[in-house]
């Protein structure tokens, strides 16, 4: 079955500007989250789409929000984009009932410069 | 708040040898530990995970240990090989209906060496 795709793999933007990245989970997955890696600060929590709602928040400034549509496919947007949002963005996909022995699996993420 | 935490950023191991990678957690609410590998351009992959009712669970190479008085947690990666150098995430979750959320440690490089 297919995995978790991300797009684009990667973009350069500029100050200010805004950016789109998308997520296809994998099929049947009903959960999506959004992180951000930098160097030396792991992988922060962005937010968790459940059945087109967003059920979880992360300590992110208003800038960054995202939606979740009806085929479970995720978009995040980062809107006034700041030289300190340049990071790795990853997509997990999880069935999303919390339950043991479901782990989620991540997508290769979008590497994003910013400019 | 760092409420996982890897205090090792990096490790370095001869091919053959045990690997442990420790990880200490400060939210008693934690009741589900993950560990995953990442390499260089890729997205993070499962490796093991623990639930907080054990204290060891074992998968070929990789054996994790849970030590919930001291919230500690380890993986021993044995034999070691070339193959296994990468960053390694600790992650940890509270098993709930209302959230899939992930708890992320910062990573510990593993390099291993012939």
């Amino acid at each position: 079955k297919a995995g978790v795709t991300q797009t684009p793999r990667y973009l350069i933007k500029t100050r200010g500007q805004q950016v789109t990245l998308s997520c296809s989970p994998i099929s049947g997955h009903r959960s999506v989250s959004w992180y951000q890696q930098t160097p030396g600060q792991g992988l922060q929590f962005l937010f968790e789409y459940f059945s087109e709602t967003q059920r979880n928040k992360g300590n992110f400034p208003g800038r960054f929000s995202g939606r979740q549509f009806s085929n479970s496919r995720s978009e995040m947007n980062v809107s006034t984009l700041e030289l300190g949002d340049s990071a790795l963005y990853l997509c997990a996909s999880s069935s999303g009932q919390g339950a043991m022995n479901t782990e989620a699996f991540f997508g290769q993420g979008t590497r994003l410069t910013v400019v | 708040d760092q409420q996982v935490k890897q205090n090792s950023p990096s490790l370095s191991v001869q091919e053959g040898r045990i690997s442990i990678l420790n990880c200490d957690y400060t939210n008693s609410m934690f009741d589900y530990f993950l560990w995953y590998k990442k390499y260089p351009a890729e997205g993070p992959t499962f490796l093991i995970s623990i639930s907080s009712i054990k204290d060891k669970n074992e998968d070929g190479r990789f054996t994790v240990f849970l030590n919930k008085s001291a919230k500690h947690l380890s993986l021993h990666i044995v034999p070691s090989q070339p193959g296994d150098s990468a960053v390694y995430f600790c992650a940890a979750r509270t098993l709930s209906y209302n959230t899939d959320k992930l708890i992320f440690g910062t990573g510990t490089r593993l390099q291993v060496f012939p």
